[in-house]
């Protein structure tokens, strides 16, 4: 079974600061997705970005971009020049790549303040 | 487009009672999951249903069900409701399953 694992309970930066949230997990698999998804105080969890694991080059979304290290199994979420809406839960989330549908894997999250 | 709609946001039942969630889906897509959110045990898949079928299923007892309509909006059913029910129920849906899921903004489900 697929786990991830989040070792960042909570972190804080401050407003157009660099953070870098941290993701584990721990796969056979060797065609699988990661994801970090977002959820604000709203409850919506919103997809950040996306990672196709048989990709070597790092995902990239306007301020959002990863670090995906994948012998080491390793995804970790940069976020640069911080705003105050980036305040929300952060998920990282496998999903492995299968004829239908696999559920994703979510790890335990990091609550992330923006500080003004 | 619409998002991924659910219904309803706040729900408050007592134990022994059942509840009904409903997830209206992206229009288009087919497959709808449902996951529960609580504060101790985070997010855990709960099932999953495209084309009216199961497809997958998590752990979980045999009073969580659920199904999905001819066109794709699913519902899900607890039974016999416990304490330890309490939680942000989630659905997502996506156009196949093995693709980007998108989520509903959940139903707290608070139960007395």
């Amino acid at each position: 079974a697929q786990t991830v694992t989040q070792s960042q309970p909570e972190m804080s930066v401050q407003e157009a600061e660099t953070v870098t949230l941290s993701c584990t997990y721990d796969t056979s698999e060797s065609n699988y997705y990661l994801f970090w998804y977002k959820q604000p105080p709203s409850r919506q969890m919103i997809l950040v970005i996306r990672q196709e694991a048989y990709k070597q080059q790092n995902a990239t979304e306007n301020r959002f971009s990863v670090n995906f290290q994948k012998a080491a199994k390793s995804f970790s979420l940069k976020i640069s020049d911080s705003q105050l809406g980036d305040t929300a839960m952060y998920f990282c989330a496998f999903m492995k790549l299968h004829s239908g549908n696999t559920p994703l894997v979510f790890g335990k999250g990091t609550r992330l303040s923006v500080i003004a | 487009k619409a998002g991924v709609t659910q219904t309803p946001r706040y729900l408050i039942k007592t134990r022994g009672q059942q509840v009904t969630l409903s997830c209206s889906p992206i229009s288009g897509h087919r497959s709808v999951s449902w996951y529960q959110q609580t504060p101790g045990q985070g997010l855990q898949f709960l099932f999953e249903y495209f084309s009216e079928t199961q497809r997958n299923k998590g752990n979980f007892p045999g009073r969580f069900s659920g199904r999905q309509f001819s066109n794709s909006r699913s519902e899900m059913n607890v039974s016999t409701l416990e304490l330890g029910d309490s939680a942000l129920y989630l659905c997502a849906s996506s156009p196949s399953g093995a693709d980007i899921q998108y989520f509903g903004a959940g139903t707290r489900l608070s139960v007395l």
